[in-house]
């Protein structure tokens, strides 16, 4: 079945340390997104790729980074610099601008 | 950049009642708008899109919402309130570049 693979679903991380959520999908989509939704701010947008080796930042790009070598891979990378690290994030593709959404990724921070 | 406003974070219905989920967009282009609902502990489903054809959309499960250039609005609409509507919808907008924007939300609650 084609869909949006998102891992790890629960990520626990100590400050100061980088993790990286992956982002996989088998739906030949050629826009990808990264989007953090925390209670009562919706989703925020993170990143996102219109074409491979191609991604423009969203409105919080602060302190996270992308890489997009693969059409169907999409990561994203949480850096130290990020200061409120601990949320959902999502992930989404689409052909054109309707999204199709992964399960989501839940990150703690301790 | 493109954003929305939804106007309500919270809204509660009786069942059987109409729903009004309001939203108003920002564009410097001619947008593309579209409503999502999440429904608790599931993921984001597609209701329904306006894309420059028909102003009057109309979408899943008995919703519709009308894009007003002039007013900026793009409003959801259920003419009747069902317990299984309880969910968060929010409103999105979509600029040339194809970014996807998502307004804060509003909580829908429906009372028996």
């Amino acid at each position: 079945d084609g869909g949006i693979t998102q891992s790890p679903k629960y990520l626990f991380r100590k400050e100061g340390q980088n993790v990286t959520l992956s982002c996989e999908q088998n739906l030949n989509h050629d826009a990808m997104y990264w989007y953090r939704q925390d209670p009562g701010q919706g989703l925020r947008l993170i990143y996102y790729s219109q074409i491979v080796n191609d991604f423009q930042k969203g409105d919080i790009a602060e302190g996270y980074s992308v890489s997009r070598e693969k059409k169907e891979s999409f990561p994203l990378t949480v850096t130290s610099a990020q200061k409120n690290p601990t949320a959902f994030y999502l992930c989404a593709s689409s052909p054109g601008r309707v999204l199709t959404f992964g399960a989501g990724s839940r990150l703690t921070v301790l | 950049a493109q954003s929305v406003t939804q106007l309500d974070s919270h809204v509660s219905v009786s069942e059987g009642t109409p729903v009004l989920l309001r939203c108003n967009y920002s564009s410097s282009y001619s947008p593309s708008l579209f409503w999502y609902v999440q429904h608790p502990n599931k993921g984001l489903q597609l209701l329904l899109k306006y894309t420059s054809a028909a102003t009057l959309v109309k979408g899943i499960n008995g919703f519709e919402a009308e894009f007003k250039k002039s007013e900026t609005s793009f409003h959801l609409t259920k003419p009747s309130a069902h317990m299984s509507d309880a969910a968060e919808y929010f409103c999105v907008v979509s600029g040339g570049n194809n970014d996807m924007r998502f307004g804060a939300g509003t909580r829908l609650t429906v009372k028996p």
